[in-house]
């Protein structure tokens, strides 16, 4: 299994560009998600999917949309780029909560984004 | 909503001695407690969680606590190795990947 991979790797955009940063998995799980990853800030929510036709917000979701049509993939749209989007990108997948029982998240290699 | 806080921010250790990272969290509902590890330019992975039914947790060198009373939880990493040197991340949720908080990182050096 490839798990969780993320394209591109590193992308650089003008300010009010549009790009889509792309999120595939091959676990057959559920749940997919997305995070940004600033310094200092840890690890934060952008929005998040259950299962395929289902999206969410997250904790900081304003200038992207997400959709699922396909329980492998989950691509993150950006409409128009700004500088504060600069960020690293991970995307993550786990199976839905099972048992009662929280399961494990395994991320992405990450899309370094600069917006100039 | 949850607040997690993580300390230190760095963190220096020479190899052989032990480190520790502490969490406290806001939320009293929260139940579900993961480190990650996190080397640089890679992806963050997990090592070592904890449910609220369990005060203390260990796996070889690492091992984590929870005082679910004073909602503060610790990483404790035993005889070191420079191969620990990594960013490491607490996260603290009620038990939904969606509601996870993630504290904002320690960077542990391990001096050779």
């Amino acid at each position: 299994n490839a798990g969780v991979t993320q394209t591109p790797k590193f992308q650089v955009l003008k300010t009010g560009q549009s790009m889509t940063l792309q999120c595939a998995q091959d676990m057959n799980h559920e749940y997919m998600s997305w995070y940004r990853q600033d310094p200092g800030m840890g690890l934060r929510l952008i929005h998040y999917s259950v299962g395929a036709g289902i999206t969410d917000q997250g904790e900081v979701p304003n200038g992207y949309n997400v959709s699922r049509s396909t329980t492998e993939d989950f691509p993150l749209r950006l409409l128009s780029a700004a500088p504060s989007q600069t960020s690293v990108y991970f995307c993550a997948s786990s199976y839905s909560q099972r048992e009662g029982r929280q399961e494990t998240q395994y991320f992405g290699p990450g899309t370094r984004l600069l917006v100039l | 909503g949850e607040n997690v806080e993580q300390h230190p921010s760095t963190l220096s250790v020479q190899e052989g001695d032990s480190a520790v990272i502490k969490c406290t969290y806001s939320d009293s509902a929260s139940n579900y407690f993961p480190w990650y590890k996190q080397e640089l330019g890679k992806r963050p992975q997990l090592i070592i969680d904890i449910r609220s039914n369990v005060g203390e947790k260990k796996d070889q060198r690492i091992a984590v606590t929870l005082n679910k009373t004073a909602k503060h939880f610790s990483l404790h990493i035993t005889e070191t190795q420079p191969e620990d040197s990594a960013v490491y991340f607490c996260a603290a949720s009620e038990g939904n990947n969606n509601d996870m908080r993630f504290g904002a990182g320690t960077r542990l050096t391990v001096k050779p």
